[in-house]
């Protein structure tokens, strides 16, 4: 079956960094994306891999390793504002979207 | 637990046809089921949130007539596209939560739809 995994919640500082694992086993690969969800909102999109490695956008990054079925996001520079659960969603071969169930991030002063 | 299906996954039809689109939450009670729409690589974009036995809320630009949706049952919702042209060709998403206020949603894997 197919498979996405991140943990439930993660809790740190405000100003610190924090990385967030989503690990994948899904029919075939046609990328991965990262959202932040606030509650009650619409996610919004973070980062979106396809190819092995890190890319950078400002506070937050995405690693890939498709050989692993591995991606993390890198949050610098906390704020409290990045409080928001984090969903990790992989597009199997049919391009459909296979979805974590989101990492809650609580951020303390 | 927390799985959501939508059905199809993808469809083509023609300018002018309608298109519906099922949403189920398959083991558990859905109160509320939210209706997103994605363009590549873009955030996904509220079109309405519907409760079970009540009308949708549709969000500011989002033509009720033309998109409707029936929350029939604490397991279904349902998305039609009438009178559908090329500019509806997106990748439609649900998610389904079990409260009112959506505060943990679970999504579904999409419909993709293109009209020619």
């Amino acid at each position: 079956g197919q498979n996405i995994d991140q943990p439930t919640e993660m809790t740190a500082t405000e100003g610190a960094i924090v990385q967030i694992n989503c690990t994948y086993q899904t029919s075939g690969f046609n990328g991965l994306f990262w959202y932040q969800q606030h509650a009650g909102e619409a996610p919004t999109f973070l980062s979106y891999n396809v190819l092995d490695g890190l890319e950078e956008k400002g506070r937050f990054s995405s690693f890939l390793s498709r050989s692993k079925g591995y991606s993390y996001l890198l949050l610098k520079e906390l704020q409290m504002k990045d409080s928001a659960s984090y969903l990790c969603a992989v597009e199997d071969s049919n391009y459909q979207l296979i979805w974590g169930a989101g990492t809650k991030l609580i951020i303390k002063p | 637990g927390a799985v959501v299906s939508q059905h199809p996954s993808w469809v083509i039809c023609k300018s002018g046809t309608s298109v519906k689109i099922e949403c189920r939450s398959l083991d558990f009670q859905a109160t509320t089921m939210f209706w997103y729409r994605q363009f590549p690589k873009q955030s996904l974009m509220l079109m309405a949130t519907s409760n079970e036995g009540s009308k949708a809320t549709y969000e500011q630009g989002v033509e009720k007539d033309k998109f409707l949706i029936n929350h029939a049952s604490l397991t279904l919702s349902t998305l039609t596209v009438t009178s559908a042209h090329p500019e509806d060709s997106s990748f439609y998403i649900c998610s389904a939560s079990r409260d009112r206020g959506g505060n943990e949603q679970f999504f579904g894997p999409g419909t993709r739809l293109t009209v020619l």
